[in-house]
């Protein structure tokens, strides 16, 4: 059973235009939430994190938002650049296990010029 | 200044033929980790290390062995290959501070299993 799912594998949005990313997951004891970016042929790279203590983070064009009643984290992007098209990994970190991360199913995100 | 290293970058194995994945990191990271990314699920945790000379199971630890020799080096074996074990490999490290969560990623192995 997947503890964290994004369930939109693929999006495509304008340039300029907002890009919202959703993630969805079941456990509640989860202490850190973070946006990975992957290109192809390269390991993926962090974007961004929030705590759980906290309901939004923003770096830049880059905000994550974090709903623990439902569950969800999402990810906007504004505004969206050709150069942000990748594969965008949600994880959610474990401190009590080595600080794993469990991901999720990633969403490939078309940005068109 | 490096970061996460990977060695080799592709391979090609036929069923049970054994290799050994080397990732090397220079930032003085006590976690490193191994994960293998499969299209549709996600990178998945194979093993895990807090320390040298220490190792951990991750979620999909069967099949795969790994050593933590050297602070620096964490290495994935397969000691007989299956088609199953055909992905791409990825190693990571972080400072496994409490306060920082952040892991550092390689460039990833692809590994084809014939």
């Amino acid at each position: 059973d997947q503890q964290v799912k994004q369930n939109s594998p693929s999006l495509s949005v304008q340039e300029g235009r907002i890009s919202i990313l959703n993630c969805d997951y079941t456990n509640s004891m989860f202490d850190y939430f973070l946006w990975y970016k992957k290109y192809p042929a390269e390991g993926p790279t962090f974007l961004i994190s929030i705590s759980s203590i906290k309901d939004k983070n923003e770096d830049g064009r880059f905000t994550v938002f974090l709903n623990k009643s439902a569950k969800h984290l999402s990810l906007h992007i504004v505004p969206s650049q050709p150069g942000d098209s990748a594969v965008y990994f949600c994880a959610v970190l474990n401190n009590n296990a080595g600080n794993m991360l469990t991901f999720g199913g990633g969403t490939r995100l078309m940005v068109k010029p | 200044n490096a970061g996460v290293t990977q060695t080799p970058k592709f391979r090609v194995l036929k069923t049970g033929q054994s290799m050994t994945l080397l990732c090397a990191q220079d930032m003085n990271h006590e976690y490193m980790y191994w994960y293998r990314q499969d299209p549709g699920m996600g990178l998945r945790l194979i093993h895990y290390s807090v320390g040298e000379g220490t190792t951990a199971k991750g979620e999909v630890p069967d099949g795969y062995n790994v050593s933590r020799l050297k602070k620096q080096n964490f290495l994935l074996g397969l000691e007989s290959a299956a088609p199953s074990q055909t992905s791409v490999y990825f190693c990571a490290s972080s400072p496994g501070a409490p306060s920082y969560n952040e892991q550092f990623f390689g460039p990833g192995t692809r590994l084809t299993v014939l």
